[in-house]
């Protein structure tokens, strides 16, 4: 079946390194993405890793995949407290639509 | 101007009420998706359209319809809302050739 966990909060100070951390369960999964939303706001793709890929880095962003265990990882370098939000990790099986983890709200203290 | 446009953004109603919210995009996908958030459940699939004479049922259905007028539009209705529909709505977009979905900024609805 179809299930992406997600931990529901993390905290960390403005300049760490904070990582948000997402298993699922499909291993048919092709995509794999990292949704953010702001309060009051819609949800802003932040990246995506296709399923043959272990990283993929993106300025402040690193995502890594690790098939065998189906887990995946954000990690946000110098987080800033406009990084605070809550992350989705979503999977696409490439069946319909998005498979959608319970989020993760990060906060950043200044 | 934004790719995804959702009427409204806020919406208060009472039990038993017929609500249609609306959603358009500009971005020329054929693929078009109905969302439900709640906190601490993430999104939840509703309904999703391929293209306009197909629909099909997401996670949730029951107690929605959908109607997909055009490429553009796809409208969500609760025939008869109930207090347990309160949510955030989103509609998402996304091309016959790539998987990434697009979203609207979402309509709160609120059933009193």
């Amino acid at each position: 079946g179809e299930d992406v966990e997600q931990s529901l909060f993390l905290s960390v100070r403005e300049g760490d390194s904070s990582v948000i951390n997402c298993t699922y369960t499909d291993s048919s999964s092709t995509y794999l993405y990292w949704y953010k939303q702001e309060p009051g706001a819609g949800l802003q793709l932040l990246t995506y890793i296709f399923s043959n890929m272990d990283m993929k880095q993106d300025q402040r962003l690193t995502v890594l995949l690790n098939k065998k265990d189906k887990h995946l990882s954000l990690r946000i370098a110098d987080t800033q407290t406009g990084d605070s939000a809550i992350y989705f990790c979503a999977e696409n099986t490439g069946r319909r639509a998005l498979t959608f983890g319970s989020g993760t709200r990060l906060q950043v203290q200044p | 101007d934004a790719d995804v446009t959702q009427t409204p953004r806020n919406r208060i109603t009472k039990t038993g009420k017929r609500i249609m919210l609306e959603c358009s995009q500009t971005k020329g996908h054929d693929r078009m998706y109905w969302y439900r958030q709640d906190p601490g459940l993430g999104l939840r699939l509703i309904y999703y359209s391929f293209d306009v004479k197909d629909i099909n049922k997401g996670e949730i259905s029951d107690g929605y319809s959908v109607s997909r007028q055009a490429q553009a539009k796809f409208s969500l209705s609760l025939e008869s809302a109930i207090p347990n529909q309160t949510a955030l709505y989103f509609c998402a977009t996304s091309d016959s050739g790539e998987d990434t979905q697009y979203f609207g900024p979402g309509t709160r609805l609120t059933v009193l």
